[in-house]
């Protein structure tokens, strides 16, 4: 089972910053098979990013995904109000997919 | 529009049965391969079982191999998680989602709004 490990655990930013959250894998993630899910209190899971870099419909152009192998980044470029969520992301490469435990984001 | 919507949740005590549905509507429900994903109180998401589009392949977390059954029908538009044995630490949110595109690994682009299991004496 391919571990996924979040971090940091909690974010503290202000409206108009910057975010960067980690998600780093036990082995290498077949085909950038990664996704990142954006998760508000009540609601279920959003998908934002998937492949890695590709931006799921809908999605604003201020978050980015990158990396490959085993080391894989979110990032929002100018965090909105509507930002601050917990965010997860998922390995679907193989087939028993995981989650990471989640990075909180936070108002600073 | 595209919509999941799942039912069959409440409260059941350790070591009985229930089971979840899953009604899809707004896309063709034959062709996607769906999954199960649950979410204990104030917890993070955990994967629990994915179904190929016609049934034919399926896969489950070790921590529900043997008690959980995941099933479709779709003649109905409707996936099914049949949960036996059930314990205490299955208590969470059930949500069933889609897969994005009819590919076998791919991320969930729609997701149910969840229903509630509590397993409790």
């Amino acid at each position: 089972e391919i571990v996924l490990t979040q971090s940091p655990g909690t974010l503290s930013l202000s409206p108009g910053e910057r975010a960067t959250l980690s998600c780093r894998a036990s082995q290498s993630v077949s085909s950038s098979y990664l996704a990142w899910y954006q998760q508000k209190p009540g609601q279920a899971p959003r998908l934002l990013i998937y492949g890695a870099s590709s931006r799921a419909t809908g999605i604003p152009d201020r978050f980015s995904g990158s990396g490959s192998g085993t080391d894989f980044t979110l990032t929002i470029s100018r965090l909105e109000p509507e930002d601050f969520a917990v965010y997860y992301c998922q390995q679907y490469g193989s087939s028993r997919i995981t989650f990471g435990q989640g990075t909180r984001l936070e108002i600073k | 529009q595209v919509q999941l919507v799942e039912s069959g949740g409440g409260v059941v005590q350790p070591g009985r049965s229930l089971r979840l549905s899953c009604a899809a509507s707004g896309f063709t429900f034959s062709s996607y391969g769906m999954h199960w994903v649950r979410q204990a109180p104030g917890k993070g998401l955990e994967w629990v079982a994915v179904i190929s589009y016609d049934g034919s392949n399926k896969y489950y977390a070790d921590s529900v191999k043997g008690r959980f059954t995941i099933s479709r029908d779709n003649s109905k538009n409707t996936l099914y998680l049949q949960m036996n044995s059930l314990r205490a630490e299955d208590t969470a949110v059930y949500y069933c989602a889609k897969v994005r595109l009819l590919l076998p690994n791919d991320a969930f682009d729609i997701w149910g709004q969840g229903t509630m299991v509590t397993v409790s004496s």
